[in-house]
């Protein structure tokens, strides 16, 4: 069965330290990918796409993830967060199906001051 | 603009009540879904409308009904409610083609089965 793996349910991080949230999806073929953001009390906005071209996608409030094709991944990073970062996030592929997302399990992340 | 509003936020239902929660969006868009979130299982899409008049299954239907009122609404209906039905649902909307098309979120019902 197709699926999107995050491997990261729970992480905690200081201020300022570098985060890198893995996701892996078992679809063949061509595949858009999404990463959304859901703050505390608040509904899922997204944090960015990517499609195709460069495979190093840049986001809102200073995220990025790498496509990396071979590994059949979508790594979202951000190289210093802030408290303001706590929140879960999610991965979500689109495949041939248009519209129909699939998301991961989710990633809670919890910034320290 | 308010883009995607659901109704009601919050919920309590006994096992075997029906009941029907709103989805309303103002970005003119074609699509419509319907989602619930599960803690450790992510969004998991219920049912969609790809367009105004035509609605489709997703990964987990059973025990719900959908109906696309109109370009702006979409409904979703619990005929008989089970405590498996617990869950937070969210509506969301977007373009639909070759994208990709980010989807808006709705709010969130929160719905408890007892």
């Amino acid at each position: 069965a197709q699926s999107v793996s995050q491997h990261n349910h729970h992480v905690i991080l200081s201020e300022a330290a570098s985060l890198e949230l893995g996701c892996n999806y078992s679809y063949g073929g061509t595949v858009n990918l999404f990463w959304y953001v859901q703050y505390p009390g608040q509904h899922l906005q997204l944090l960015l796409k990517y499609f195709s071209g460069d495979p190093l996608v840049k986001g809102i409030k200073g995220f990025e993830a790498e496509f990396i094709k071979s590994k059949f991944s979508f790594n979202l990073r951000k190289p210093s967060v802030q408290w303001s970062d706590t929140a879960e996030y999610f991965c979500a592929v689109e495949n041939d199906s248009w519209g129909k997302l699939q998301f991961g399990a989710g990633t809670q992340v919890v910034v320290t001051p | 603009n308010a883009g995607v509003t659901q109704t009601p936020k919050f919920q309590v239902l006994k096992t075997g009540q029906s009941m029907t929660l709103q989805c309303a969006q103002d970005m003119n868009h074609n699509s419509m879904y319907w989602y619930r979130q599960d803690p450790g299982m992510g969004l998991r899409l219920i049912y969609y409308s790809a367009s105004e008049g035509t609605t489709d299954k997703g990964e987990v239907p059973n025990g719900y009904n959908v109906s696309r009122l109109n370009k702006r609404e979409f409904s979703l209906r619990l005929e008989s409610a089970a405590p498996s039905q617990t869950s937070v649902y969210f509506c969301a909307s977007s373009e639909v083609g070759r994208g990709p098309y980010e989807q808006y979120f709705g709010p969130g019902t929160r719905l408890t089965v007892t």
